[in-house]
C-alpha cells in the first residue's frame, strides 16, 4: 500500500490564524482525500482533491475555510483558515487503492486551537 | 439515521475471550466493506476487507450479509493488543466512503 506522510504532526495555534497541512504520497495517485476526526468522533470527509482541478467539498465545508491545493499527483495541502477552537481536531489525508477503493491514511495532524 | 451504524461499546472482555461486533448499513447500493482498526491517537488502519462468502485472517473472521445489510467482525482468543476502536467502513463507489463511529474494545488481563 501507499506510504503517506503528513506535516506537521501536531500544532497549537492561536484563534484567527491559519495552518497549512502537507500530505505526501510515495506513489502517484489520482484522488487524495482530507478528513477531520474530532475527539471521540468518527471520520468526516472534508473534500476530495483531484490533481488539475478544483477540490470537491462535502456539505458543511467550504473552500474559503479549507482551501486545498493539489499541484501534482503525489502531494496536497489543506489550509485551516481563520481558526477557532472548534477547529481543534485531527486532520487526516488518505488515498484509495485497488478495485475495492480501499483507503489508506497518513498519520494525521493534531491541531489544538486556543 | 446514520448510513453506517455501530454499537459504540465499550466492550470490556478478558484475555482469551471471543467478542463480536456488528455493523449495519442503510444504502443497498453499497459495494465494498471493510473493518479498520484505530489505536488511540493514531490513524485508522485496514484490518480486513469483508466478502459475502466470509473471510478469516488468523483470529479475525468477517462476515457480510447483503440481504440484511449488516457486517460482523469476530475476534477469537482476544489479546491485550486487540484493545482499540474498530471502524466499520462502507463504500458506495464514486470515491464515496462512509465510516462508522467505531466500537471500542478493551481487553483486560
Amino acid at each position: 500500500s501507499a506510504v503517506i506522510s503528513q506535516k506537521p504532526s501536531r500544532d497549537i495555534c492561536q484563534r484567527g490564524t491559519s495552518l497549512t497541512i502537507q500530505c505526501q504520497v510515495d506513489s502517484q495517485v489520482t484522488m487524495m482525500f482530507w478528513y477531520r476526526q474530532q475527539p471521540g468522533q468518527s471520520l468526516t470527509l472534508i473534500a476530495t482533491a483531484n490533481q488539475g482541478s478544483e477540490a470537491t467539498y462535502e456539505s458543511g465545508f467550504v473552500i474559503d475555510k479549507f482551501p486545498i491545493s493539489r499541484p501534482n499527483l503525489t502531494f496536497s495541502t489543506l489550509t485551516v483558515s481563520n481558526m477557532s477552537p472548534e477547529d481543534s481536531s485531527i486532520y487526516l489525508c488518505s488515498v484509495e487503492e485497488g478495485p475495492q477503493e480501499t483507503q489508506y491514511f497518513g498519520p494525521g495532524t493534531r491541531l489544538l486551537v486556543l | 439515521r446514520k448510513e453506517v451504524e455501530q454499537d459504540p461499546g465499550p466492550f470490556n472482555v478478558p484475555e482469551g475471550a471471543t467478542v463480536a461486533f456488528n455493523c449495519t448499513y442503510s444504502n443497498s447500493a453499497s459495494q465494498s466493506f471493510f473493518w479498520y482498526r484505530q489505536d488511540c491517537r493514531k490513524e485508522p488502519k485496514l484490518l480486513m476487507s469483508v466478502y459475502s462468502s466470509g473471510n478469516e485472517d488468523g483470529r479475525f473472521t468477517a462476515q457480510l450479509n447483503r440481504a440484511s445489510q449488516y457486517i460482523s467482525l469476530l475476534i477469537r482468543d482476544s489479546k491485550l493488543s486487540d484493545s482499540a476502536t474498530y471502524l466499520c467502513v462502507v463504500t458506495r463507489g464514486g470515491f464515496k466512503t462512509i465510516f462508522g463511529a467505531g466500537t471500542r474494545l478493551f481487553v483486560k488481563a
